[in-house]
């Protein structure tokens, strides 16, 4: 069975554009969680969407949005894009949300903004 | 807020050894769930070991085990005969029982020496 998969691998965009990350979790999956890993920390959560509807959102400014299709998929999408949003952005599905299930990550999106 | 430290940021184990990773943690509440991810250089994050904080038998993945002490609020990680596919970066993570969403501490980098 596929993984989690996520699209692109890499991207390079300038300060003030608006990206959109894509992420397909593994089938039978219907929470998807979202993650932002700086480089040489750990990652930070972002959001999760369960059932189509945002279960949490972390830490971040309004500038970050998301939003869960009815396949399950999922986009992360950021505007006005700062240096300091260059990290790996990581996606993560489960069957449910909670502890119980375990997150299975994916490869991950590098962002790089000049 | 919970916050996970992991105090070691390198470790550096010759083939065939044993390695230890700490952890430690800070919550209020009484069940949750505790996990070692491990992400190699190619960067896609595997889950190594989870637990569960009501169980107090240690879990063991192979030749990975943690010391679970709950009292103590630590979570090590033992990686027993170590291989040269164990290099990458571990990161020691929690989740409370109700919750959605895992806190990262900020990595240890292990190196396996052929």
């Amino acid at each position: 069975d596929a993984g989690v998969t996520q699209s692109p691998t890499h991207l390079i965009k300038t300060r003030g554009q608006h990206v959109t990350l894509r992420c397909s979790p593994i089938s039978g999956h219907k929470s998807v969680s979202w993650y932002q890993q700086v480089l040489g920390q750990g990652p930070q959560f972002i959001f999760q969407y369960y059932e189509k509807e945002e279960r949490g959102r972390g830490n971040f400014p309004d500038r970050f949005s998301a939003r869960q299709f009815p396949n399950y998929s999922s986009e992360l999408n950021v505007n006005a894009l700062l240096l300091g949003d260059s990290a790996l952005y990581l996606c993560a599905s489960s069957l449910r949300t909670g502890g119980t299930d375990t997150q299975y990550f994916g490869p991950g999106t590098r962002l790089t903004v000049l | 807020a919970q916050t996970v430290t992991q105090s070691q940021p390198e470790m550096s184990v010759q083939e065939a050894e044993t390695v230890t990773l700490s952890c430690t943690y800070d919550t209020s509440e009484n069940n949750y769930y505790l996990f070692w991810y491990k992400q190699p250089p190619s960067r896609q994050m595997i889950l190594v070991i989870r637990q569960e904080a009501y169980k107090q038998q240690n879990a063991t993945e192979n030749r990975f085990s943690v010391n679970f002490q709950k009292a103590a609020k630590s979570f090590s990680l033992k990686i027993s005969d170590s291989q040269l596919g164990d290099t990458a970066m571990y990161f020691c993570a929690f989740m409370n029982y109700n919750d959605y969403k895992l806190s990262f501490g900020a990595g240890t980098t292990v190196t396996v020496r052929a």
